[in-house]
């Protein structure tokens, strides 16, 4: 098993342009979330999906971040228009159930200036 | 505020002593508590977990204690390798939510 796989690994940007970040879960884990890692407020969950469904997105900073999970393979978190406070580590994990280990991808490092 | 807390960003251990890793948490209905291991440019990584039934936890080299009435979590590295430096996050879930409640993280640094 490839793990979770997420691209790209680096994303710089301008402030304003549309960011879209992704990732394949372990094909049988019903769980997905997306987390955001910064410096000042360590690992943040922003949203997580069971069964391809949005359970909680009360983690989403603002309006400008939207995440979709259209199959059970695949799942995107969009910023947009992005902001330099945007930049931050982005990972991705998936899980066979809600008491389970996360297994964490490798992490989008985004950049905008 | 922080339900979760890590309170040492980091620490020092020579190669072979123990490592001892501590967590504390503010809310009482937490009923699942997890580490997790980071290395630089890479996602965290499962490392043991405990219930809340249980005050011990052990997998080879790594344990973690629970102790409920004081809020407090710890895990022990024994003995402590250099490939054991790396960052290690404390995680907390209960209260029928299943989000994972985040320290901010302790950097174990192992000297040779």
């Amino acid at each position: 098993d490839a793990g979770v796989i997420q691209s790209p690994r680096h994303e710089v940007t301008e402030m304003g342009q549309e960011v879209t970040l992704r990732c394949k879960p372990i094909s049988g884990h019903d769980y997905l979330f997306w987390y955001r890692q910064t410096m000042m407020r360590g690992l943040e969950l922003l949203i997580y999906f069971n069964n391809n469904v949005p359970i909680d997105d009360s983690g989403m900073p603002e309006d400008r971040f939207s995440a979709k999970m259209p199959n059970a393979s695949f799942s995107t978190l969009k910023i947009q228009p992005s902001e330099p406070r945007d930049s931050a580590v982005y990972f991705c994990a998936s899980s066979p159930g809600p008491m389970g280990g996360y297994t964490f991808g490798s992490g989008t490092r985004l950049t905008v200036v | 505020d922080q339900q979760v807390k890590q309170n040492s960003p980091s620490l020092s251990v020579q190669e072979g002593r123990i490592s001892i890793l501590n967590c504390d948490y503010t809310n009482s209905m937490f009923d699942y508590f997890l580490w997790y291991k980071k290395y630089p440019a890479e996602g965290p990584t499962f490392l043991i977990s405990i219930s809340s039934i249980k005050d011990k936890n052990e997998d080879g080299r790594f344990t973690v204690f629970l102790n409920k009435s004081a809020k407090h979590l710890s895990l022990h590295i024994v003995p402590s390798q250099p490939g054991d430096s790396a960052v290690y996050f404390c995680a907390a879930s209960g209260d029928s939510n299943y989000q994972l409640i985040w320290g901010a993280g302790t950097k174990l640094i192992i000297k040779p």
